[in-house]
């Protein structure tokens, strides 16, 4: 069971807006706004897509945004392409005695 | 631009160490302010992060693996190193090492290494 709940699917078709949930406690999500999310592609790595709950890193997609209310954060994909179909992971530090959890996963799929 | 890469074998008995290696490339892994990452996959399943070490040998561990890991640095061949010790068929997963940033965030990947636990 993984630390932080995340919805096993969603989809979405193209061209729509989809959100994805991340609920944590008051111990990682809540306390921190240090919320990571990752897109994984079948057989690849992780690609870092949001960092410190909604910054962007160099070359991601402005369709790509993070926000944090309370005990969940959120990442939502706007403009859905096909390219978006993966699974998307989030992740949160989680104070000095756990440090990093990660989310259980979700896996889009672009109708 | 910096590239992580890992290397060890890919079948280990169930009760041994399993070790890993990543060493990285266009860049120096005594760049401060980075530590360095080791983060795993089962099967159809989720990522859980194992530990980090800064390249001063300090280190932090999952709580849940912490028996068993150690993760080493050898800043002279810019390389990062995994034991897991004991390992059973669950320890089975891809394995990642990742550079671990300030926000606690992994922003480079290496592409992974299968490793399975069986006799």
């Amino acid at each position: 069971q993984s630390a932080l709940t995340q919805p096993a699917s969603v989809s979405g078709s193209p061209g729509q807006s989809i959100t994805i949930s991340c609920t944590g406690t008051s111990s990682d999500v809540g306390s921190y706004n240090l919320v990571s999310w990752y897109q994984q592609h079948p057989g690849k790595a992780p690609k870092l897509m949001i960092y410190e709950g909604s910054k962007r890193p160099s070359g991601v997609s402005n369709r790509f945004s993070g926000s944090k209310s309370g005990n969940t954060a959120s990442l939502t994909i706007s403009g859905l392409q096909a390219e978006d179909e993966a699974d998307y992971y989030c992740c949160s530090y989680a104070g000095s005695s756990t440090y990093v959890v990660f989310g259980g996963g979700t896996k889009l799929t672009v109708l | 631009q910096l590239q992580l890469q890992e290397s060890g074998p890919g079948l280990v008995k169930p009760s041994e160490t399993l070790s890993l290696t990543c060493t990285v490339s266009g860049g120096s892994i005594s760049s401060s302010s980075y530590y360095w990452g080791w983060i795993r996959q089962p099967p159809g399943k989720g990522l859980e992060w194992i530990g980090s070490i800064y390249y001063s040998g300090s280190t932090y561990y999952n709580p849940s693996l912490k028996s068993r890991v150690t993760i080493s640095v050898d800043t002279s061949k810019n390389q990062f190193s995994l034991k897991l010790s004991s390992v059973t068929a669950a320890d089975t997963a891809v394995y990642y090492c990742a550079r671990h940033c300030p926000g606690d965030y992994m922003d480079v990947w290496g592409k992974g290494t299968t490793v399975t636990v069986s006799s």
